[in-house]
């Protein structure tokens, strides 16, 4: 069965830490894994990563994918309180056309 | 350009109620899925369309959901009758493409059964 995990479930940082948020997952014919961002609503799309190594960056957000490993991070430097949100990470599979995401991590990011 | 819209952004409704919930998914985009999200189990998948068409219904949790897309700009997902383990936000998103690429979700609809 598809699943996807990720690591910490929660995390409490202070403003300017750097954070590392950790996804791996196991899929058949994985085709792209996604990173998003949930606040109140509904979560906004942030990276998608089909290539191992490859660093996609934006602003103080970066991530990569590991293809070796079954895993990516996202790194986020500087911190700042509105970086406190739930980041959600998706799998698909080129078998089916179906987004898995992981449980999420929990950020929050005290002043 | 107009997301993901769905409707009601927020319901409460008495047990064994029925609940229909809206979407009209990004225009031109052809995948279309239904989401549900609870604090326990996370972002689950309950259903996706392609070309209107049902894929994948596996996550549908029982008999009492339903889901149907008539045409390629509006879907429903039926509840009858909602129980209060129903209670949950339902999203809506829509991709373009044969195969989930980037999805954009609409802003849920917040379910409450009392």
């Amino acid at each position: 069965e598809d699943k996807v995990v990720q690591s910490p479930l929660s995390l409490v940082v202070h403003e300017g830490d750097t954070v590392t948020l950790n996804c791996s997952y196991e899929v058949t014919n994985f085709r792209s894994l996604l990173w998003y961002k949930q606040e109140k609503k509904a979560p906004t799309f942030l990276f998608m990563l089909t290539s191992s190594g490859i660093e996609k960056k934006s602003g103080r957000l970066s991530s990569i994918l590991d293809k070796k490993e079954l895993s990516s991070i996202l790194n986020i430097t500087a911190t700042q309180t509105g970086d406190s949100a739930i980041y959600l990470c998706a799998v698909s599979s080129s078998n089916t056309g179906k987004l898995i995401f992981g449980q999420g991590t929990t950020l929050q990011v005290k002043p | 350009d107009a997301g993901v819209i769905q409707s009601p952004r927020h319901e409460v409704t008495e047990m064994g109620q029925e609940v229909t919930l809206r979407c009209k998914p990004i225009s031109g985009h052809n995948s279309l899925f239904w989401y549900r999200q609870t604090m326990m189990r996370g972002l689950e998948l309950l259903i996706y369309f392609n070309n209107n068409v049902p894929i994948d219904d596996s996550g549908m949790p029982e008999d009492r959901f339903s889901a149907k897309m008539p045409n390629a700009s509006f879907s429903t997902l039926k509840i009858q009758p909602s129980e209060p383990r129903d209670s949950a936000v339902y999203f809506c998103a829509s991709s373009r493409g044969d195969i989930a690429n980037t999805i954009y979700f609409g802003e849920g609809s917040w379910l409450t059964v009392v």
